[in-house]
């Protein structure tokens, strides 16, 4: 089956520096891999994704991007802010049709120092 | 506004119990999700279903059972609770969308078994 590896487990940044997390997979079939944040006592949320046809994405802050030749993908956290602190999720989709699921890496928690 | 909803949120029990988890959902997602979260670990699936009469194993499946009573409702069971699956466990749904689509969590459920 799919494993994502998901590097660093802890990250400290200072506010306003860029903060970035790698995540691997290792099946070369896997074309969706979204990011999911989850802060301190909350439940998981999405706030990114990228299909394998696209090589880079951004949304404000955030970016992902995607290589697919050495299966691996980076979120990219640019001035971080204290709301920023949480533990983030890099996950890819496996399965055929009809059976998708999500392999979820292993978390990064992130703290952003005022 | 639709959500994912989880009973109880807390349930400390003992080894040998048979103990049910609840999930709803007022989103009308055909797809729902059972994940396992420990610490260090990230969120481990353990068994998902694509409608009610569709019922698949996860990653982690042993010493669990699930029920999709209705499009709405997937319940998890620990038929014989032992202290390893003490863990913070979250249901989740998602619509189709060609399996791109975003996976809403529920709020988790946070079990200990003694």
């Amino acid at each position: 089956g799919e494993n994502v590896e998901q590097h660093p487990s802890t990250l400290s940044v200072q506010e306003g520096d860029s903060a970035v997390i790698k995540c691997t997979y290792s099946d070369s079939a896997s074309n969706y891999f979204p990011w999911y944040k989850q802060e301190l006592g909350k439940r998981p949320q999405l706030i990114i994704d990228i299909r394998s046809n696209v090589g880079e994405k951004k949304d404000q802050r955030i970016a992902v991007t995607l290589n697919k030749t050495a299966k691996h993908f980076s979120l990219h956290i640019t001035e971080t802010q204290p709301e920023d602190s949480a533990v983030y999720f890099c996950a890819a989709r496996t399965g055929g049709a009809g059976s998708y699921q999500l392999t979820f890496g292993k978390g990064t928690k992130l703290s952003v120092i005022p | 506004d639709a959500d994912v909803t989880q009973t109880p949120r807390n349930r400390i029990t003992k080894t040998g119990k048979r103990i049910m988890l609840e999930c709803s959902q007022t989103k009308g997602h055909d797809r729902m999700y059972w994940y396992r979260q420990d610490p260090g670990l990230g969120l481990r699936l353990i068994y998902y279903s694509f409608d009610v009469k569709d019922i698949n194993k996860g990653e982690i499946s042993d010493g669990y059972s699930v029920s999709r009573q209705a499009q709405a409702k997937f319940s998890l069971s620990l038929e014989s609770a032992i202290p390893n699956q003490t863990a913070l466990y979250f249901c989740a749904t998602s619509d189709w969308g060609g399996g791109y689509n975003e996976q809403f969590f529920g709020p988790g459920t946070r079990l200990t078994v003694l």
